[in-house]
């Protein structure tokens, strides 16, 4: 299947700096990708959707001046968490769909990236 | 917008025995139901999926049926084996380019 590469896989930073995770489809061209959050024993929970040359669409609840949200390319998508607080700590995931090598909508997941802020 | 909800939210087994994961959604208008297992600390990687021009699909020890009507789905999975341990998520998704809505997740342990 289709792969989704995000960087880095773990990130430790202090309370009020900012952090950036980087999310790439390796070998498809992803117009729309997927953020995600997802606490410990708990489900996935969307964040936003990201779409490439236009402005992402964020979840209820999901602040867009916290979560800066950047699709520059079709194959790459960044979720920048600004001012980062130990309640921003979480295992972030992005997601991406491979529309024209599959014919499907199979959604494909990055590996993670785990923020913890000290 | 769409609303999953899935039971068990935990499942014990013994290995060798069937594991049943059954999931509810809100939106008639969902059309795609894919399920997810994770692994700790690891992605969650595509096990099966059913759209719903479809009632049952099958992928030889899991199995996904569709109940439209009832607006419910559920996971089959036959013979269980340690490796099968792992968290679970069902999701529904109804057409174009929206995102995947998912379940609370089911953690199944399958005991030696």
């Amino acid at each position: 299947g289709a792969v989704v590469s995000q960087h880095p896989s773990r990130v430790i930073c202090k309370s009020g700096t900012s952090v950036k995770i980087e999310c790439r489809s390796l070998d498809f061209q992803a117009t729309t990708m997927f953020w995600y959050r997802q606490f410990p024993k708990q489900s996935l929970m969307l964040m936003a959707t990201s779409n490439e040359g236009s402005k992402a669409t964020y979840e209820q609840g999901v602040e867009k001046d916290k979560f800066l949200i950047n699709h520059a390319s079709l194959t790459l998508s960044t979720l920048t968490v600004t001012s980062a607080h130990p309640e921003d700590s979480s295992f972030y995931i992005c997601s991406a769909r491979d529309l024209q090598t599959s014919g499907t909508d199979t959604q494909y997941f990055g590996p993670g990236t785990r923020l913890t802020v000290l | 917008g769409e609303n999953v909800e899935q039971h068990p939210s935990t499942l014990s087994v013994q290995e060798g025995d069937s594991a049943v994961i059954k999931c509810t959604y809100s939106d008639s208008a969902s059309n795609y139901f894919p399920w997810y297992k994770q692994e700790l600390g690891k992605r969650p990687q595509l096990i099966i999926d059913i759209r719903s021009n479809v009632g049952e699909k099958k992928d030889q020890r899991i199995a996904v049926t569709l109940n439209k009507t009832a607006k419910h789905f559920s996971l089959h999975i036959t013979e269980t084996q340690p490796e099968d341990s792992a968290v679970y998520f069902c999701a529904a998704r109804s057409s174009g380019n929206t995102p995947l809505v998912f379940g609370k997740g089911t953690r199944l342990s399958v005991i030696a």
